[in-house]
């Protein structure tokens, strides 16, 4: 079975801080997604990546950045947190572009 | 537009067969029809998907009607453990997926 893993289940941070946030898959993919999910709002795409080193911006990209440095490991970067990046955080990863995501568990960021 | 539309909840008796509709009357000939669940506090999972024929694997059944204005997924023996929010998402392959509410299935005892 296909393993993405998030680092963290829950994370508090202070508005201003510097977040990082994890996301390892062990099958090769190709693809790498972080989508956030808000309540009434569904599923939004932040960012993606189809190789290493390489990235598109998806539906909300302001305020995050994204680093894909190895193939299994795609991390999401906020650089000055707000309250309004208060979320669940949810990466996926997929054999190819858009086919069948891998989601992980997701993380919940909390900003105060 | 929402692509697809389904009903917001369903219940289900646990041991029996959940009957998930949901409709696409616009779908066009190069569009997918792909289910996933989210249960509760996790992140969501990639069920089944199909073109224009019906599929089925080890979790579901997938039933697209002839004109593929409508689907059925069928879970065939529902268990508590089948309780989530089940999405239908129409997409064509290489284009991001686009969830909406869903139908939250509950499975009773």
């Amino acid at each position: 079975d296909v393993k993405v893993t998030q680092s963290s289940r829950y994370l508090v941070k202070r508005t201003g801080e510097k977040v990082f946030l994890e996301c390892v898959q062990d099958m090769d993919h190709e693809n790498m997604f972080w989508y956030r999910q808000d309540p009434g709002l569904g599923l939004r795409l932040i960012y993606f990546s189809y190789d290493v080193k390489m990235k598109e911006k998806g539906d909300i990209p302001e305020g995050y950045s994204v680093s894909r440095e190895k193939k299994e490991r795609f991390s999401l970067i906020l650089e000055s947190a707000s309250t309004n990046q208060t979320s669940m955080y949810l990466c996926a990863s997929s054999p190819g572009r858009f086919e069948k995501l891998f989601f992980g568990s997701g993380t919940q960021l909390s900003v105060l | 537009d929402a692509k697809t539309t389904q009903p917001t909840s369903m219940d289900c008796a646990e041991g029996r067969a959940a009957n998930l509709p949901c409709n696409h009357s616009t779908i066009s000939g190069n569009e997918y029809v792909y289910w996933y669940r989210q249960i509760h506090s996790q992140g969501p999972q990639y069920i089944i998907h199909g073109l224009k024929n019906n599929e089925t694997n080890e979790m579901a059944s997938l039933i697209i009607t002839e004109d593929r204005k409508s689907s059925t997924l069928i879970l065939p023996h529902a268990t508590l453990r089948d309780t989530a929010v089940y999405y239908c998402i129409v997409n064509v392959q290489g284009q991001n997926f686009v969830f909406g509410p869903g139908t939250r299935l509950s499975a009773l005892p």
